[in-house]
């Protein structure tokens, strides 16, 4: 069975601070995708990044940055710098090619503190 | 480039009253997707489809609830009679692709509440 676990329920922290969000995966596919989405107040599931399981390098984009580790079936998301907007709920999701299916975890709710 | 669009944003209506979602995805884009999204949970697949045609809708409760898509564009999610286990976000998206490999772009949403 494939599924996701975002352990953490809720982060709060002072702006500035770097903070990470973990996510663990479960799936018996070999080829899969995984997924970060974020949910501001508003509602909306804006897309962050999707990376594939041959894929292992790390990636950075501006303050945000993937650790992507097939050893320990992690895919863990760190916003450096941290800012009032990054305040939001963030998904992680993996889909694998036996099904397609998108496999939601339940969702970290960030809190950035000024 | 517009985004998904969907209506109405908010709804409130009783238990065993019907209730309609619209959703317009992004144009050009081929899959279409609804998600109910229970508050505190992540997004729930309800019905997926290419073009015209259904693809997945293995988690669709459909005693109660219905979907179409027309002509392959807009869609209507129905929920008839509804139950106060249906109070969520209901969330459409759409994405170029047949499978999810590609992003999907996600609509603001629909907050149902039924009383």
């Amino acid at each position: 069975a494939q599924k996701v676990t975002q352990a953490q329920t809720e982060i709060s922290v002072v702006e500035k601070e770097d903070v990470t969000l973990d996510c663990v995966y479960e799936t018996r596919d070999t080829t899969y995708y995984l997924f970060w989405y974020k949910q501001p107040p508003s509602g909306e599931l804006v897309f962050l990044i999707r990376r594939n399981s041959f894929d292992e390098q790390n990636e950075i984009s501006g303050r945000y940055s993937w650790n992507f580790q097939k050893s320990t079936s992690s895919f863990n998301f760190t916003i450096t710098a941290s800012q009032v907007v990054d305040s939001a709920v963030y998904f992680c999701a993996l889909l694998g090619d036996s099904n397609y299916q998108l496999i939601w975890g339940a969702g970290t709710k960030l809190i950035i503190k000024p | 480039e517009a985004g998904v669009a969907q209506s109405p944003r908010y709804k409130i209506i009783e238990k065993r009253q019907s209730v309609a979602f619209w959703c317009n995805p992004i144009s050009g884009h081929a899959t279409l997707y609804w998600y109910q999204q229970i508050l505190g949970q992540g997004p729930k697949l309800l019905i997926q489809f290419q073009n015209n045609g259904v693809v997945d809708d293995s988690q669709l409760p459909k005693d109660r609830f219905s979907a179409e898509r027309l002509k392959g564009v807009d869609s209507t999610l129905k929920i008839q009679p509804a139950k106060l286990e249906d109070s969520a976000v209901y969330l459409c998206a759409s994405s170029e692709s047949g499978t999810s490999v590609w992003e999907q772009f996600f609509g603001p949403g629909t907050r149902l509440t039924v009383l």
